[in-house]
């Protein structure tokens, strides 16, 4: 079975900083992993996707993840914080069965 | 606009009510699924059709019923909820097989009182 685990249900970085929004899984194969970013009462929007082409991958917006099978991880950075990206974000791999529980991004001035 | 829509966008209902939330999705795919997102709590997958079937049922309660009755329509049906079952739900569509990416509808907010 596989499971998704988000670190840090909120973080806080201030306008300009690095934004790191963690993301592990669990699974016996390396899945395929996702992003997704949800303003207040929208539905979620797709950010990027690893399916094993590359793993280095960037999305909209400016963000980028790296998958790493030796840490399990599929990290989401953005190197500069802008006001419009706090929000909600979700990890979600395989199936969209699996979704993690998500971390709220604050963005101060 | 994502492709997929979803009926109405907010609804209030009380306890003895029936009514059906919908969704369209004009992108070709052949999975869809509903989601619950309640406040302070992770995404709940519900249900999954693949081909019109359903594959999946999250032990969602029977007071939920989905239908899906092409592989462009999703509804959910409600009847008798309570009011811990307000909450967005979320309609998603994919390509069936789990490497292709789900797209949302931008949810129905649902009221129970």
């Amino acid at each position: 079975a596989q499971s998704v685990t988000q670190l840090g249900s909120h973080v806080s970085v201030s306008e300009g900083a690095l934004v790191l929004l963690r993301c592990n899984y669990s699974s016996s194969v390396p899945p395929y992993l996702f992003w997704y970013v949800q303003y207040p009462n929208q539905g979620l929007q797709l950010l990027l996707k690893y399916t094993s082409a590359a793993t280095l991958v960037k999305g909209i917006n400016g963000f980028e993840a790296e998958f790493k099978k030796s840490e399990t991880s599929f990290h989401l950075t953005k190197p500069s914080a802008h006001m419009s990206d706090a929000a909600e974000y979700f990890c979600a791999a395989f199936n969209m069965l699996t979704f993690g529980g998500g971390t709220r991004l604050m963005v101060k001035p | 606009e994502t492709g997929v829509t979803q009926t109405p966008r907010h609804l209030v209902m009380g306890m003895t009510n029936k009514k059906s939330l919908k969704c369209e999705q004009h992108l070709g795919h052949n999975a869809m699924y509903w989601y619950k997102q309640s406040a302070k709590k992770p995404l709940e997958l519900m249900f999954v059709y693949n081909f019109k079937e359903q594959t999946e049922n999250n032990s969602v309660p029977s007071r939920f019923s989905p239908e899906c009755p092409n592989s462009s329509h999703l509804f959910l049906h409600l009847h008798t909820l309570q009011p811990e079952d307000s909450a967005l739900y979320l309609c998603a569509s994919s390509q069936a097989g789990g490497n292709t990416e789900a797209f949302f509808g931008q949810g129905t907010r649902l009221t129970v009182v």
